[in-house]
Order: structure tokens, then C-alpha cells, then sequence
């Protein structure tokens, strides 16, 4: 298993304005994972990130809005960029660990103003 | 395309009867399939996966699911339902290179 933690737990932001929030794993990790979970929904993945390659995005999402650096093997951040009220969600971090298990962080609760 | 379909939004039992929550899976391949819970304001708890070996798993407290591939379903079962079972729970599908695709979500309420 992994432990897996976010920073900030919560934040209340104003729109046109950027959060960039961070995921610290315990353990190192090849494969990192960002996903977002609007409310009352279900999770989507945002992108993957792996050390020292450019992360992949799913449909959807993109480097401008969504920023991802990953200098290391434990620790990843998600920038939110020009936020609105739509981007309202929390987002997680997970890690691939074994067995295509993905342990997840407690996620960020972000509300847009 | 894969996707994951769980039949039901809301599922309502109570406290020491069976739980069941449903979950169908599209793919051409033998997939890799989890299951997930989230209690409220908590993280993701994996539960239980599949991943091509034994057809019936057992997980954590109490959980089981069993794979039916003639069926595309890959339904959590537990025989008594606790009140701290009382969450919402997620089936993800994974295919072999590709990425976790979850469900919508089914959310259990324990009545006591």
C-alpha cells in the first residue's frame, strides 16, 4: 500500500485566479494519477503523470487549464488555472502501486467563487 | 471502448440483511475490475479486485464480488450489512494499458 497525502485539504478561490495543489506519496512510485470529482459525481481521470516524461492528458483536459509537474518519485502537483465556478470539484491524486492497484490521496475540495 | 455501468444509483437495506450492488462491464478483453468505497468526506478505500485469477474475491470487511464473464458483471456482494457500511461505492474497470474508467456510483444506506 501507499500513503498518500494532498495539500491543501480545502480551498475557496476566486475565479480567474490559480490553486496549485500538491501530492506527496510515502513510497516511490512510477505512475501518478489526477482526477477530478464534480459534485454528487463520479471520478474522471484528468492525466497521468510519470517522472521525467510530460504528463498525458485525457480527452478533455488540457496543459494550459491543467498544469502537471512531477520532478520526482513521490511527489506530483495539479495546478487549476483561470478558475470558474465549473472547475468546483475535488480533486485527487493516486498512485499506481501493485497489480494495477491505485491508492488514492484524500483529495482537495476546491470551490470557485 | 470500455465502460462500466452500476444499475443502481441508491440502494437502501437494513442493518444485518445481504447487500448487493450491481455492476456491468463493456470490453472485447478480459478486463481488471475493482471495487472502491468512499465514506463521506473520506479518501478512496480499494475493497476488492479482479485481475484474471480466482473468478469469486473476497476483500475487505466482509465485501466479495465474483466475475462472470458471460454475464460482463462483476457484482459486491456481503452477507450482513453493518451500519458503518454506509457509503458510496465504485466499480472501475481497467483494461490491460489503458486507465481506470469508473462508474457512476452506487451510494448504500443502512437503515438500523
Amino acid at each position: 500500500s501507499a500513503v498518500i497525502s494532498q495539500k491543501p485539504s480545502r480551498d475557496i478561490c476566486q475565479r480567474g485566479t490559480s490553486l496549485t495543489i500538491q501530492c506527496q506519496v510515502d513510497s516511490q512510485v512510477t505512475m501518478m494519477f489526477w482526477y477530478r470529482q464534480q459534485p454528487g459525481q463520479s471520478l474522471t481521470l484528468i492525466a497521468t503523470a510519470n517522472q521525467g516524461s510530460e504528463a498525458t492528458y485525457e480527452s478533455g483536459f488540457v496543459i494550459d487549464k491543467f498544469p502537471i509537474s512531477r520532478p520526482n518519485l513521490t511527489f506530483s502537483t495539479l495546478t487549476v488555472s483561470n478558475m470558474s465556478p465549473e472547475d468546483s470539484s475535488i480533486y485527487l491524486c493516486s498512485v499506481e502501486v501493485q497489480d494495477y492497484e491505485q491508492y488514492f490521496g484524500p483529495g482537495t475540495r476546491l470551490t470557485v467563487t | 471502448a470500455q465502460s462500466v455501468t452500476q444499475l443502481d444509483s441508491h440502494v437502501s437495506v437494513s442493518e444485518g440483511t445481504p447487500v448487493l450492488l450491481r455492476c456491468n462491464y463493456s470490453s472485447s478483453y478480459s478486463p481488471s475490475l475493482f471495487w472502491y468505497v468512499q465514506h463521506p468526506n473520506k479518501g478512496l478505500q480499494l475493497l476488492l479486485k479482479y485481475t484474471s485469477a480466482a473468478t469469486l474475491v473476497k476483500g475487505i470487511n466482509g465485501f466479495e464480488a465474483e466475475f462472470k464473464k458471460s454475464e460482463t458483471s462483476f457484482h459486491l456482494t456481503k452477507p450482513s450489512a453493518h451500519m458503518s457500511d454506509a457509503a458510496e461505492y465504485f466499480c472501475v474497470v481497467l483494461l490491460y494499458g489503458q486507465n481506470f474508467v469508473f462508474g457512476p456510483g452506487t451510494r448504500l444506506s443502512v437503515l438500523p
